[in-house]
């Protein structure tokens, strides 16, 4: 069955650096999404992006973030300064349409600022 | 706003035994549900989705739930726990207010199986 891939599986970064974090949707899916999960707490929405423009951001996603799909088969989440409470697994999502379409979901990247 | 609650952040049961994992939603239009399992160090495993079908709902692994209007439930329930079923289970609902599909999660209940 196809699945989303998310690259590294942990990443250790100095706080103020820039982190980038990859996914690989399933291929024929055209929503793609990123949440994050500080640990112990929920599941967080931070951004959903079709046609190649962000069509939703929480508030988490500010301009220290952007998301990119730079070819036809990665997207990317991008932290340009990274903060200690940037810590969090971060997933990857893809679903073929919105609404009622469920979506798939990555393993996670594990980012630690330190 | 869509939003869901779930009641119990740690359910713990004995092999055999009757899971139930509660979820009550909060949504002024009709909701799109789902639950998710996560398996330590792995993503979120969609189980079962609710879209206005049927009100009862089969998933994977076993598991079913069962959506109620009037309790604005959407209960998890499998008849004989397993030990491969311990993990965390999050309920989720499609925020329609926004249109693209954003799930909105609970906090999760974490599934113990004792022998």
């Amino acid at each position: 069955e196809p699945e989303v891939t998310q690259t590294p599986s942990h990443q250790v970064t100095q706080m103020g650096q820039e982190v980038i974090l990859r996914c690989v949707p399933i291929s024929n899916h055209l929503y793609f999404y990123w949440y994050r999960q500080i640990l112990g707490q929920k599941v967080e929405f931070l951004v959903s992006f079709y046609n190649n423009e962000i069509s939703e951001k929480s508030e988490i996603f500010d301009d220290q973030f952007s998301v990119e799909r730079p070819d036809g088969s990665n997207f990317t989440l991008k932290i340009r300064s990274t903060k200690l409470e940037d810590s969090a697994m971060y997933f990857c999502a893809s679903s073929v349409g919105n609404l009622y379409q469920p979506q798939h979901f990555g393993d996670g990247t594990r980012l630690s600022i330190l | 706003a869509q939003s869901v609650t779930q009641l119990g952040s740690h359910v713990s049961v004995s092999e055999g035994a009757l899971v139930l994992l509660r979820c009550n939603y909060s949504s002024s239009v009709p909701p799109y549900l789902f639950w998710y399992v996560q398996y330590p160090n792995q993503g979120l495993q969609l189980l079962l989705k609710y879209t206005s079908a049927a009100t009862l709902v089969k998933g994977i692994n076993g598991f079913e739930a069962e959506f109620k209007k009037s309790e604005t439930s959407f209960h998890l329930t499998k008849p004989s726990a397993h030990m491969s079923d311990a993990a965390e289970y999050f309920c989720a609902v499609s925020d329609r207010d926004g249109g693209y599909n954003k799930l909105i999660f609970g906090a999760g209940t974490r599934l113990a199986v004792h022998p």
